[in-house]
């Protein structure tokens, strides 16, 4: 298995420029999620998918869109860089918890550097 | 806001030292913690799940313990050896929705040879 994969790793964007960063998972986890990360903070969580078709927003969801409608690809798109979202990206995906809850471990990709001049 | 904090901000240690360090989080509305070690040009990986206060985990030379009603977590490393230099994450489950996790900033540990 790849786990989870993530391209490309490093892109530089100037302000205004879109583009779309790629997250795959072959472990059919139902649970996949976008995660930014910057110096001297946590990861914060910017939108999350629960299955095909059904996404939602985390702590940090604006200027970003995403969506699901594969299993396996959960896309996320910069509509309009900003010098703002300079950081790294992480996708991240899991088993739906196997009580029903949420909190099963997330499996992480390798990262996204992106930097926006 | 909830807020979830990882103590010390880094770490030194020479080889063969025993270190310890600390999550701490709200301790209402507890769901589950999970602690994941972050190596340099890698991605985070799993350590531990830990869902009852009391809760003790081992793998090999590292260990974790949970205190919900006081809200923190410890993990301990025994024996530090060079390759466990990397960050540790700790990931706060307060609530039963997928939006709620609040990831700590992290504990970077160096392990001197």
């Amino acid at each position: 298995n790849a786990g989870v994969t993530q391209t490309p790793k490093f892109q530089v964007l100037k302000t205004g420029q879109s583009m779309t960063l790629q997250c795959a998972q072959d472990m059919n986890h139902e649970y996949m999620s976008w995660y930014r990360q910057d110096p001297g903070m946590g990861l914060r969580l910017i939108h999350y998918s629960v299955g095909a078709g059904i996404t939602d927003q985390g702590e940090v969801p604006n200027g970003y869109n995403v969506s699901r409608s594969t299993t396996e690809d959960f896309p996320l798109r910069l509509l309009s860089a900003a010098p703002s979202q300079t950081s790294v990206y992480f996708c991240a995906s899991s088993e739906v918890g196997t009580s029903g809850g949420f909190a099963d471990t997330q499996y992480f990709g390798p990262g996204t550097r992106l930097t926006v001049l | 806001i909830l807020n979830v904090e990882q103590s010390p901000q880094s770490l030194h240690v020479q080889e063969g030292d025993s270190t310890n360090f600390t999550c701490s989080f709200p301790s209402s509305n507890f769901y589950a913690l999970h602690w994941y070690r972050w190596e340099t040009a890698k991605s985070p990986e799993a350590l531990f799940v830990m869902t009852l206060n009391g809760d003790e985990k081992k793998k090999g030379r590292i260990s974790a313990t949970l205190n919900t009603k006081e809200g923190y977590s410890y993990l301990y490393i025994k024996g530090s050896q060079p390759e466990d230099s990397a960050t540790y994450l700790c990931a706060f489950y307060g609530e039963t929705s997928y939006d709620k996790v609040i990831f700590g900033p992290g504990t970077s540990l160096s392990v001197i040879p």
